[in-house]
């Protein structure tokens, strides 16, 4: 079946500007998990979200990092004023109770 | 704090046994996952393990030891499609963890011919 997917694949983008990523989990998973990887370095919790629960955002970054799921479903991460250090690849998970399956990620580029 | 530890990178020949270890500290432990992560692409799921001892999958077998906070990952009779990051990952008990995964920094398996 299908897979967890996330788009775009890659972006480039200049420091300052607003960039969104999306996730599309697996039809039926209720947890969704969004993690950033920088070049060489292991994987980075994000933020969570589990049905109609608050999310946990208590791993992202700064302010200027915030994240939405609509309907239970789709996912968007967005990105304000980003920084040359917001350079990574940006990774969505799903899962239905203990396994986290991946997307292919989004490579962002930061100019 | 959290703390995951795992070699950097590790060579190995085609056919042959590898061991790929990983330790940690961490408050309230629940479960380790090992994730294989080809360059460029997604991790996917090898294995999950909860409680003490050894767990095989085909080529693939992962350990625990809840006691010593170790884990091993043994890879026989490799192949270069083996060739991969080897990530160990935690996740950890109680109400205020969501099943967030702690990622050690990954280990880069080259295997040679």
């Amino acid at each position: 079946g299908a897979g967890v997917s996330q788009s775009p694949s890659n972006k480039v983008t200049e420091k300052g500007k607003d960039v969104e990523l999306r996730c599309d989990p697996i039809s039926g998973h209720t947890a969704l998990y969004w993690y950033r990887q920088r070049l060489g370095q292991g994987l980075e919790f994000l933020i969570y979200f589990q049905g109609n629960s608050a999310p946990d955002k208590s791993g992202l970054p700064s302010d200027r990092f915030s994240a939405e799921r609509t309907g239970g479903s789709v996912s968007t991460l967005t990105i304000q004023r980003t920084q040359q250090e917001d350079s990574a690849v940006y990774l969505c998970a799903s899962s239905p109770l203990d396994t986290q399956y991946f997307g292919p990620g989004t490579r962002l580029t930061v100019l | 704090g959290q703390n995951i530890d795992q070699p950097t990178e590790m060579t190995a020949t085609e056919g042959a046994i590898v061991q790929i270890n990983c330790t940690y500290q961490t408050s309230g432990f629940n479960g380790l996952f090992w994730y294989q992560q080809h360059a460029g692409e997604a991790p996917t799921f090898l294995s999950y393990n909860v409680l003490d001892g050894l767990e095989e999958k085909g080529r693939f077998s992962s350990f625990l030891s809840r006691s010593k906070g170790y884990s091993y990952l043994l890879l026989k009779e490799l192949q270069m499609k083996d060739s991969a990051s080897y990530l160990c990952a935690v996740t950890l008990r109680g109400s205020s963890n969501t099943g967030k995964l702690i990622f050690g920094q990954g280990t880069t398996l080259q295997v040679k011919p």
